[in-house]
């Protein structure tokens, strides 16, 4: 079975500017997290879509928003860049079962800098 | 807010030694814990976990302790490997799906 894909994997990105990353899932996975990893602060959580629908969410302002597709392909926007938006993106799918707390299986990142 | 932390950013030790990572939470409602391993340029990979209910989970050369009472976890690499080399995380749920607080890792080195 392919991974986790995220692309782009390096995206350079001015002030104000708005940025969308993609990630495909593992076959047959039906749950999309993400996760911004800073230098830290480790990793922290953005918001998972489970059938197209957004599930949890955390707490990063409304400038991220994010979309789940029918084929579990997922999309991550953020508006306005700042700054302080210059971080790893990692998406980890999931099988979604329903099992609490499934292993989540992550792509490589998205590398985005803001300057 | 940092709801898991690891407050040692990296660790030393010698091949065939004990690796001991700590892991520390503020969130009484967690009750699911993972250990992931992160090499640069990729993402994490899941090594092991522990459910609320258990105090020890064990795979091969892995193990995980939980104490509740304090609120801590540690993962036990024995006997460490130079190939063990990479940043570690904790990350914890409340079982409301898939929600993980991740803490800030332990980057951990393996002296052959």
């Amino acid at each position: 079975k392919a991974g986790v894909t995220q692309t782009p994997r390096y995206l350079i990105k001015t002030r104000g500017q708005q940025v969308t990353l993609s990630c495909s899932p593992i076959s047959g996975h039906r749950s999309v997290s993400w996760y911004q990893q800073t230098p830290g602060q480790g990793l922290q959580f953005l918001f998972e879509y489970f059938s197209e629908t957004q599930r949890n969410k955390g707490n990063f302002p409304g400038r991220f928003s994010g979309r789940q597709f029918s084929n579990s392909r997922s999309e991550m926007n953020v508006s306005t860049l700042e700054l302080g938006d210059s971080a790893l993106y990692l998406c980890a799918s999931s099988p979604g079962t329903g099992a609490p707390a499934e292993e989540q299986y992550f792509g490589p990142g998205t590398r985005l800098t803001v300057t | 807010d940092q709801q898991v932390k690891q407050n040692s950013p990296s660790l030393s030790v010698q091949e065939g030694r004990i690796s001991i990572l700590n892991c520390d939470y503020t969130n009484s409602m967690f009750d699911y814990f993972l250990w992931y391993k992160k090499y640069p340029a990729e993402g994490p990979t899941f090594l092991i976990s522990i459910s609320s209910i258990k105090d020890k989970n064990e795979d091969g050369r892995f193990t995980v302790f939980l104490n509740k009472s304090a609120k801590h976890l540690s993962l036990h690499i024995v006997p460490s490997q130079p190939g063990d080399s990479a940043v570690y995380f904790c990350a914890a749920s409340a079982n409301t799906g898939n929600q993980f607080y991740f803490g800030t890792g332990t980057s951990l080195t393996v002296i052959p």
